[in-house]
C-alpha cells in the first residue's frame, strides 16, 4: 500500500488549496478513505471520510461548508478541496485508507503534506 | 481539549511493561471499537492496534490492547528504546472520528 499526498503550501487566510492523495498497491475503489491533520506540535485531528463510491461523506464540524472531500476511482486519487482557509487550518494533512476488518480505523497512511495559512 | 483523554506522558525502563490509558464516553469508546497508533517525530502515524485488541501483521505481540466500558488501554511489554514515541488512541463517535491528545512515552 502506498499513499502520497501533494498540493500543500503557503496560502493567505481566506484562500483556497486542493490537496491530492495518490493511491497504489490496493483496490482503491473498494476502500473508504479519510483525511487526518496535525497542527504543528499538536495531536491528530480527523478531518473527513468518504465512502468507496463517494456517496457518503463526513466532516469535522470546524471544516463543514469550507472543505470538500472527493475521489476519482478511475485515477486512484483522493482530494481535499479547502476553501476559506483560516490560520487554524495550518497543519500537516495525512490521507489514509480505512480498514476493512470492522469498525473505523485509518489503516495505511501517507507521509503528509504541510499546509500553512498565514499572511 | 480532545474528546478522548490520555495521560500526556508515560515512562518506563527497558524490559519493563507500561500501560497507556484512554478514557472516553458512551458515544465513542462505549459503543465503538478503539484503535492505537504510534508516531515517531516527523513521520506518519502507524497503526498498532485496531478493533480494541487486534494487531496488524508485522506488529509484535509485545503490543496489546483492551477495552472495558468507556475506557481502553494499550500495554507494551518488554519495553525497548525504539518504543520512545507518541501514542494516540482513536475511535468513531456518532458521525465523526475522534483521537486522544496523545501520550509521549519516554524510555529511561
Amino acid at each position: 500500500v502506498q499513499l502520497a499526498e501533494s498540493g500543500g503550501g503557503l496560502v493567505q487566510p481566506g484562500g483556497s488549496l486542493r490537496l491530492s492523495c495518490a493511491a497504489s498497491g490496493f483496490r482503491f475503489s473498494s476502500y473508504w478513505m479519510t483525511w487526518v491533520r496535525q497542527a504543528p506540535g499538536k495531536g491528530l485531528e480527523w478531518v473527513a471520510n468518504i465512502k468507496h463510491d463517494g456517496s457518503e461523506k463526513y466532516y469535522v464540524d470546524s471544516v463543514k461548508g469550507r472543505f470538500t472531500i472527493s475521489r476519482d476511482n478511475a485515477k486512484n486519487l483522493l482530494y481535499l478541496q479547502m476553501n476559506s482557509l483560516r490560520v487554524e487550518d495550518t497543519a500537516v494533512y495525512f490521507c489514509a485508507n480505512l480498514g476493512h476488518s470492522g469498525g473505523w480505523y485509518p489503516d495505511s497512511w501517507g507521509q503528509g503534506t504541510l499546509v500553512t495559512v498565514s499572511s | 481539549q480532545s474528546v478522548l483523554t490520555q495521560p500526556p506522558s508515560a515512562s518506563g525502563t527497558p524490559g519493563q511493561r507500561v500501560t497507556i490509558s484512554c478514557s472516553g464516553s458512551s458515544s465513542n469508546i462505549g459503543s465503538n471499537t478503539v484503535n492505537w497508533y504510534r508516531q515517531l517525530p516527523g513521520t506518519a502515524p502507524k497503526l498498532l492496534i485496531y478493533s480494541n485488541n487486534q494487531r496488524p501483521s508485522g506488529v509484535p505481540d509485545r503490543f496489546s490492547g483492551s477495552k472495558s466500558g468507556t475506557s481502553a488501554s494499550l500495554a507494551i511489554s518488554g519495553l525497548q528504546s525504539e518504543d520512545e514515541a507518541d501514542y494516540y488512541c482513536a475511535a468513531w463517535d456518532d458521525s465523526r472520528g475522534v483521537f486522544g491528545g496523545g501520550t509521549k512515552l519516554t524510555v529511561l
